[in-house]
């Protein structure tokens, strides 16, 4: 079954602890995304990637960080995580010029 | 600054009525045009889209239609069902620079809730 998957799905953390939240498909796509969607942002781009070893800043990167070592997985890590950090997180692929974006399940974070 | 606007946050529909959701863009540049649809606890899923060269795209009961000069676009469901009932997120795409990936810049979705 082709699908983004990701984990964990609930996280509970402290502020200042780092964490990584991972992100996997098996479609074979070369283009990854993060989003995070908050209370009447809608989704908002963190980091992309358009394939090994080549990553990108989207619209609200600060705090994140990301790598892209193997075309399946792009892992998102936040060093040192605050509370503004709380949120709803989506990885997406896609194949490279399409814009229909297959999404994983969604990482729910609270940062205290 | 939203480039994508979706200035309802809710709807509630008959079912069987059309369902009727809008969306708004500001940059020009925007040339590609999404529906996504999320159930709770799951991710979006894509729904139906349009080229900014269509000024409709109809796919079952989804149909979607274009205005470039008021840079609008709408989703329209008929009839409505119950399952339908969904956040609705429009997206929108412009190519930053040749060959580089499409990016998708999303509106802050809409609560659509069909009443049986």
């Amino acid at each position: 079954e082709a699908q983004v998957t990701q984990n964990p799905r609930y996280l509970i953390t402290v502020t200042g602890k780092k964490l990584t939240v991972t992100c996997s498909q098996n479609m074979n796509h070369e283009y990854m995304s993060w989003y995070r969607q908050d209370p009447g942002l809608g989704l908002r781009q963190i980091y992309y990637s358009m394939n090994v070893e080549a990553t990108d800043k989207g619209d609200v990167p600060e705090g994140y960080k990301v790598s892209r070592k193997e075309k399946r997985n792009f892992p998102l890590i936040l060093e040192s995580p605050s509370p503004n950090q709380t949120s709803l997180y989506f990885c997406a692929s896609s194949r490279q010029g399409v814009e229909t974006q297959y999404f994983g399940p969604g990482t729910r974070l609270l940062v205290l | 600054d939203q480039q994508v606007k979706q200035n309802s946050p809710s709807l509630s529909v008959q079912e069987g009525r059309i369902s009727i959701l809008n969306c708004d863009y500001t940059n020009s540049m925007f040339d590609y045009f999404l529906w996504y649809k999320k159930y709770p606890a799951e991710g979006p899923t894509f729904l139906i889209s349009i080229s900014s060269i269509k000024d409709k795209n109809e796919d079952g009961r989804f149909t979607v239609f274009l205005n470039k000069s008021a840079k609008h676009l709408s989703l329209h469901i008929v009839p409505s069902q119950p399952g339908d009932s969904a956040v609705y997120f429009c997206a929108a795409s412009a190519k930053r620079f040749s060959g580089s990936a499409r990016q998708l810049t999303f509106g802050s979705g809409t609560q659509l809730t069909v009443l049986p």
